[in-house]
């Protein structure tokens, strides 16, 4: 079962900032908070990940919580091509392996 | 710098005939991911190559499902016979080593079993 917890759904005003919320309070000390989005018919694509810190790339940035029970991925300038499905996984670095949810399915209006 | 290629794109089949999907991941990346995506859902892993040797495959359903990586390049994913729960998104995934930071997934293959 996925270890994540999203909402199913987000609007967002097309120049505004998108705020993408997930909850994982049962992380462990080894696991990686990853981003990834899909666009509609295609595969996910990779967006950021962290592990402590915040981070941010061309793309988006990644806030993570003190206590690393929570993020927030933001998109600084949301554009209809940012419709998509996003998924917040958590990896493991002993497995390697993601477990997705069923993330939250953001809606960029004009 | 070529993505992960999939083929076929879509396939309609009736229940309990097999099916293959194949799968070329971005040339020299060493690991390589089966996922099944349900209508809904997020993809799940089926398994996980590391050059032609399986690393995990705790989700793939063994007694109809089969995957192969011959010469840790191309791989062929296998269903036989089909169910109808077996329609789904099978999408192929590959990174340049287990462990690196991103997966690159492909456009997967989209399998309807009447």
């Amino acid at each position: 079962d996925a270890k994540t917890t999203q909402p199913p759904s987000m609007d967002c005003a097309e120049g505004r900032a998108a705020n993408l919320p997930c909850n994982h309070s049962t992380i462990s000390g080894n696991e990686y908070v990853y981003w990834y989005r899909q666009i509609h018919s295609q595969g996910p694509q990779y967006i950021i990940h962290g592990l402590k810190n915040n981070e941010t790339n061309e793309m988006a940035s990644l806030i993570i919580t003190e206590d690393r029970k929570s993020s927030t991925l933001i998109l600084p300038h949301a554009t209809l091509r940012d419709t998509a499905v996003y998924y917040c996984i958590l990896m493991s670095s002993g497995t390697y392996k993601y477990i997705f949810g069923t993330g939250t399915r953001l809606k960029v209006l004009a | 710098e070529a993505g992960v290629a999939q083929s076929p794109r879509y396939k309609i089949i009736e229940k309990r005939q097999s099916v293959a999907f194949w799968c070329n991941p971005i040339s020299g990346h060493a690991t390589l991911y089966w996922y099944q995506q349900i209508l809904g859902q997020g993809p799940k892993l089926l398994i996980q190559f590391q050059n032609n040797g399986v690393v995990d495959d705790s989700q793939l359903p063994k007694d109809r499902f089969s995957a192969e990586r011959l010469k840790g390049v191309d791989s062929t994913l296998k269903i036989q016979p089909a169910k109808l729960e077996d329609s789904a998104v099978y999408l192929c995934a590959s990174s340049p080593d287990r462990g690196w930071e991103t997966q690159y997934f492909g456009p997967g293959t989209r399998l309807l079993v009447l």
